[in-house]
């Protein structure tokens, strides 16, 4: 049954596909931004970053993008496998020693 | 030691009682964070250490919770008179200064159930 207070969003893909998990920010002075993964009893992992001075970061089946103009930043998953099934945090800091502040989350359900 | 290590990795308590929540970070990372992620949540923040001091407390939600943190090491974070919607996962993370990186590294947290 559903667990009380699980309501974060849902990609459900199949194996192979591409992934595209969004996330929108919210200060318009953030200029460092970070995905991170975060599997089930673990604590989050850093996946890949982006400064604000680009549009566009490619990692390893990777890319993250971001748009400043309306604040919005997404990760692009390459021929998605059931071992990327997790949730998928956005964080953004103004650099420096500022703190990261997450975003609510994205599960990601990959199906054999 | 070569990641973020956080102990005990479970914790039941009763309603009321005190609990600590330990944080070894990263050797030489001199930053370190506290977050609580309730179930099916994001991560809220609690603490910032930059050394042992504690330049922003701004998420400690209420006096009962505290953190210190001796030198550039250990951190404890305790919660005093124990509630159940204190019930959640508490992370830690730490940072290396300097650099361009900004990126945490997390460790796996304290999973705290209030009964």
């Amino acid at each position: 049954g559903e667990s009380v207070g699980l309501h974060l969003p849902t990609l459900s893909v199949q194996e192979g596909d591409n992934s595209i998990i969004n996330c929108a920010y919210s200060n318009s002075a953030s200029d460092y931004f970070i995905w991170y993964k975060q599997e089930s009893g673990k604590g989050p992992q850093f996946i890949i970053d982006i400064r604000s001075n680009m549009d566009k970061r490619q990692g390893q089946r990777v890319t993250v993008l971001l748009n400043k103009t309306v604040k919005h930043l997404s990760l692009q998953i390459a021929a998605t496998q059931p071992g990327d099934s997790a949730v998928y945090f956005c964080a953004e800091n103004m650099g420096g020693y500022s703190t990261l502040t997450f975003g609510k989350g994205t599960m990601l359900l990959v199906s054999p | 030691g070569a990641g973020v290590s956080q102990s005990p990795s479970n914790k039941v308590t009763e309603k009321g009682k005190d609990v600590e929540l330990r944080c070894d970070p990263i050797s030489g990372h001199t930053a370190l964070y506290w977050y609580r992620q309730r179930l099916g949540q994001g991560l809220e923040f609690l603490i910032y250490f930059q050394g042992n001091s504690a330049p922003d407390k701004s998420g400690l939600p209420s006096d009962r919770f505290s953190a210190e943190r001796t030198g550039e090491s250990v951190s404890t974070l305790t919660i005093q008179r124990t509630q159940q919607e204190d019930s959640a996962v508490y992370l830690c993370a730490s940072r290396r200064t300097g650099g361009t990186n900004y990126g945490y590294t997390f460790g796996s947290g304290t999973r705290l159930t209030v009964v």
